[in-house]
């Protein structure tokens, strides 16, 4: 069974700009999370979809967006980038509500 | 605010050793602790745990919680290089869906 699938692995943006990340879950898992790892802060929660709705949300400033669609991909949108953005996202997808979380291998942002 | 902490931060053992990573917290709304290895980016899923004193065991690794205390700790036997990682603890809230604190993680590497 495929695993969670994160694109872009890699990318490098300039301050100001705005980037869009893509999370395509396990067949079958309908909940998707959003995490930002960074090496000073670890890993911090920033939203969870569940049924195309919000189902809880982070503290990060409304900079930090998503979505997510009928078949369950999300994406998260970062605008008016700054270098603080810098980080691994980490998307995860569930089947239940336990936290148990199955992790996609991140996409790494730079922002210069 | 909700505090996830573990320690130590890192540490260094050799192949065969028993380690003893520590998590403790302080969250409002507890509703279970878990623990991921993560080795290169994507985190996995190692343990969860909702009763105090009630073990998890999964081969040399071993878990359990405290409840009155607020912590748990997790147990590597027989250590072996390919148990280096960062071991991140982490936990859910009841009626928080899948989204997790996580502490900053313990660094462990296993030398020869």
């Amino acid at each position: 069974k495929a695993g969670v699938t994160q694109t872009p692995r890699y990318l490098i943006k300039t301050r100001g700009q705005q980037v869009t990340l893509s999370c395509s879950p396990i067949s079958g898992h309908r909940s998707v999370s959003w995490y930002q790892q960074t090496p000073g802060q670890g890993l911090q929660f920033l939203f969870e979809y569940f049924s195309e709705t919000q189902r809880n949300k982070g503290n990060f400033p409304g900079r930090f967006s998503g979505r997510q669609f009928s078949n369950s991909r999300s994406e998260m949108n970062v605008s008016t980038l700054e270098l603080g953005d810098s980080a691994l996202y980490l998307c995860a997808s569930s089947l239940m509500n336990t936290g148990e979380l199955f992790f996609g291998e991140g996409s790494r942002l730079t922002v210069l | 605010e909700d505090k996830v902490v573990q320690s130590p931060l890192s540490l260094v053992v050799h192949e065969g050793d028993t380690v003893t990573l520590n998590c403790s917290y302080e969250v409002t709304n507890f509703r279970s602790l878990l623990w991921y290895k993560q080795e290169k980016k994507a985190p996995t899923f190692l343990f969860m745990l909702t009763s105090s004193g009630i073990e998890k065991k999964s081969g040399r690794l071993s878990s359990i919680l405290d409840k009155k205390e607020l912590f748990s700790i997790l147990n590597i036997t027989a250590t072996q290089t390919g148990d280096s990682a960062i071991y991140l603890c982490a936990v859910a809230f009841t009626g928080g869906g899948n989204k997790l604190t996580f502490g900053t993680g313990t660094q462990l590497k296993v030398e020869l």
